[in-house]
């Protein structure tokens, strides 16, 4: 069985950090491409950033570029994102998504397996 | 960014009823386009792949359609567990999503 298990939200002040993990687990974590999808209280979905499947391409929405950086470890089967220079707007619920596979093609941003989330606040 | 408009933003429905809501994107996207159920509380879970593939596990009753700018879900008849919001994402360009429906008992 597919699971995404993420941690490490929580209160934090404008300009704090914050890093938040998600732990993979019942599939091959290496072969899929991994993002974060948030959505703040009350309101939609944003994506926020997705990962290759080796690490070594990445890509951001332009509110998080230069702030937040998305990484993972495919040994330990973890994905993280890095949050710095928090804003009250990065409020939210941030999810972990897997990019859905099919045979041999992936599909970055067609997100098929979803954690139950964490919420970060910023506030003071 | 590509916008994503979804319409109606609610909508309340009868058990049985049939469903449209209807997503306009401010550009070509071909058929990059995907639908997510979410229920409160809940993340979200996608039903609808390429603008008309049904995801594995998901109802026959829900169907997509649609290429280009406008896009279409049908639940072809309503059930209860099917009251939820629901979102389009285009997935031609960094992804972006509607600004979701939800659908109530009527």
């Amino acid at each position: 069985e597919v699971q995404l298990v993420e941690s490490g939200g929580g209160l934090v002040q404008p300009g704090g950090s914050l890093r938040l993990s998600c732990a993979a687990s019942g599939f091959t974590f290496s072969t899929y491409w991994m993002s974060w999808v948030r959505q703040a209280p009350g309101k939609g979905l944003e994506w926020v950033a997705y990962i290759k499947q080796d690490g070594s391409e990445k890509y951001y929405v332009d509110s998080v570029k230069g702030r937040f950086t998305i990484s993972r470890d495919n040994a330990k089967n973890s994905l993280s994102l890095q949050m710095n220079s928090l804003r009250a707007e990065d409020t939210a619920v941030y999810y972990c998504a897997r990019g859905y596979c099919s045979g041999t093609s992936c599909y970055r941003a067609t997100f098929d397996y979803w954690g139950q989330g964490t919420l970060v606040t910023v506030s003071s | 960014d590509i916008q994503m408009t979804q319409s109606p933003s609610s909508l309340s429905a009868s058990v049985g009823d049939r469903v449209t809501i209807t997503c306009r994107a401010s550009q070509s996207i071909s058929s990059y386009l995907n639908w997510y159920q979410q229920k409160p509380g809940k993340a979200p879970k996608l039903l609808i792949f390429a603008a008309s593939s049904l995801q594995s596990g998901v109802p026959s009753r829900f169907s997509g359609s649609g290429s280009g700018t406008d896009f279409t879900l049908t639940i072809s008849s309503l059930q209860p567990e099917d009251f939820a919001t629901y979102f389009c994402q285009q997935t031609y360009s960094a992804p972006t999503f509607g600004g979701g429906t939800t659908v109530e008992i009527k």
